[in-house]
């Protein structure tokens, strides 16, 4: 898989092989931070979500790292497949019970 | 469940008129949010809610209101449309984490597509 930052709207991976989506965020009082999957036409979805006191957290075939050093997130997707190809927006928030702010998000395109 | 529910999907309006746009959810979910999202752009948070009778706004807030007397309603009131306000909507809704240990999903409604002319 590439790894790209948010600067670059479009990542293009091979079906089967891994995504690396990469977020950098500004705001060092950030607590949360939540990834989400928007495909076209339709609502952003939840994918996973990670506090600032931990640096990884592993879902179904999707990993998230934090750095908190550089600010940096980014979402692992194991075994990229074609139902994978949308948007993915990563979100910060200061707390749990405070807003989220979404970032401007990086589309995936699965090439067959 | 019906989840997040958003009235109406499609809308249009000519400037200064005003609407509401209608989002509910039967979730029992303490946290709603409004946000908007323009072609090829990320989403930016309008108004948020932590609670019946609590509102704060967001990131660009001019020219909405909103108000939460329910627990289940929130709706987001456009004073008088402008064509700047063209855009889709998303209302979204999630448990706060009090006590932690709860996941942070917040669930999205399909979207209301406004077109101000």
């Amino acid at each position: 898989g590439e790894s790209v930052g948010l600067h670059l709207p479009t990542l293009s991976v091979q079906e089967g092989d891994n995504s690396i989506i990469n977020c950098a965020y500004s705001n060092s009082a950030s607590d949360y931070f939540i990834w989400y999957k928007q495909e076209s036409g339709k609502g952003p979805q939840f994918i996973i979500d990670i506090r600032s006191n931990m640096d990884k957290r592993q879902g179904q075939r999707v990993t998230v790292l934090l750095n908190k050093t550089v600010k940096h997130l980014s979402l692992q997707i194991a075994a990229t497949q074609p139902g994978d190809s949308a948007v993915y927006f990563c979100a910060e928030s200061r707390s749990r019970d405070d807003k989220i702010i979404f970032g401007k998000g990086t589309r995936l395109h699965i090439l067959p | 469940n019906a989840g997040v529910t958003q009235t109406p999907k499609f809308q249009v309006l000519k400037t200064g008129q005003s609407m509401t746009l209608q989002c509910a959810q039967d979730m029992n979910h303490e946290y709603m949010s409004w946000y908007r999202q323009d072609p090829g752009m990320g989403l930016r948070l309008i108004h948020y809610s932590v609670g019946a009778g609590i509102t704060d706004q967001g990131e660009v807030p001019n020219g909405y209101n909103v108000s939460r007397s329910t627990t289940e309603d929130f709706p987001l009131r456009l004073l008088s449309a402008a064509p700047s306000q063209t855009s889709v909507y998303f209302c979204a809704s999630s448990l706060l984490g009090k006590g932690g240990g709860k996941s942070y999903e917040q669930y999205f409604g399909p979207g209301t597509r406004l077109t101000v002319t």
